[in-house]
């Protein structure tokens, strides 16, 4: 099946320094599949921070960026200067339209904690 | 502005009894979603819809049952709540077109004690 990994659950960064999380995929129903990142800051529902459906392309928001690595096999998701606001739990996920319903696998987490 | 909505926000309930989640939304979307999330795990899909009067089995499925009586409505209903569903419920919308991106209601805190 498909999966994918987040071999950080919880990350601590202080104001103003560079962030890297880390995501890797597996899949063996799709050759491209769509890769998102989604966001949930506290008290609030999942929003979907950026997403790239083409391989080798850069998705972009409010200056986190995430590169479609098929070689690789990874999403990872960077930011080169980090605020307190950035705070929050970020999901990378994969879509999935081999099982018909387009869901989304998530990968576990990562607790983002901006320390000022 | 589209959104999608969950109530309660908050839920304890007891061994044994039924309880219902409630999701709405105003997107539009043929597709919607219910997933719950546990520490150390991703979000994982209990059970989906293509539309009103359909309901299909997600992941994990058992213990569960679902309710898509209108295209703005979605409803979990755990029958006979257990200690093991204790955990944070979220609903979501979607579409094929736009990516297939998903969008999600803020969710729903449930402790079965």
């Amino acid at each position: 099946g498909d999966s994918v990994t987040q071999t950080e659950g919880q990350v601590t960064v202080s104001e103003s320094k560079s962030l890297i999380i880390n995501c890797t995929y597996s899949t063996t129903s799709i050759a491209y599949p769509n890769l998102f990142w989604y966001v949930r800051y506290p008290g609030e529902g999942l929003q979907l921070l950026l997403k790239v459906i083409t391989a080798g392309q850069k998705g972009s928001s409010r200056g986190f960026e995430a590169t479609y690595n098929k070689e690789t096999t990874s999403f990872h998701l960077q930011k080169a200067s980090v605020q307190e606001s950035d705070s929050a739990v970020y999901y990378c996920a994969l879509g999935d339209l081999s099982s018909g319903s387009w869901q989304l696998i998530f990968g576990s987490g990562t607790q983002l904690t901006v320390m000022p | 502005e589209a959104a999608v909505t969950q109530s309660p926000r908050n839920k304890v309930a007891v061994t044994g009894g039924k309880v219902t989640l409630s999701c709405n939304q105003t997107n539009n979307h043929n597709n919607m979603y219910w997933y719950r999330q546990d520490t150390g795990h991703g979000l994982r899909l209990i059970h989906y819809s293509y539309g009103a009067g359909s309901t299909e089995k997600g992941d994990i499925p058992d213990g569960y049952k679902a309710s898509r009586p209108s295209q703005e409505n979605f409803s979990l209903i755990l029958e006979l709540a257990t200690p093991s569903q204790t955990s944070v419920y979220f609903c979501a919308s979607g579409e094929r077109t736009g990516g297939y991106e998903q969008y999600f209601g803020p969710g729903t805190r449930l402790t079965v004690l």
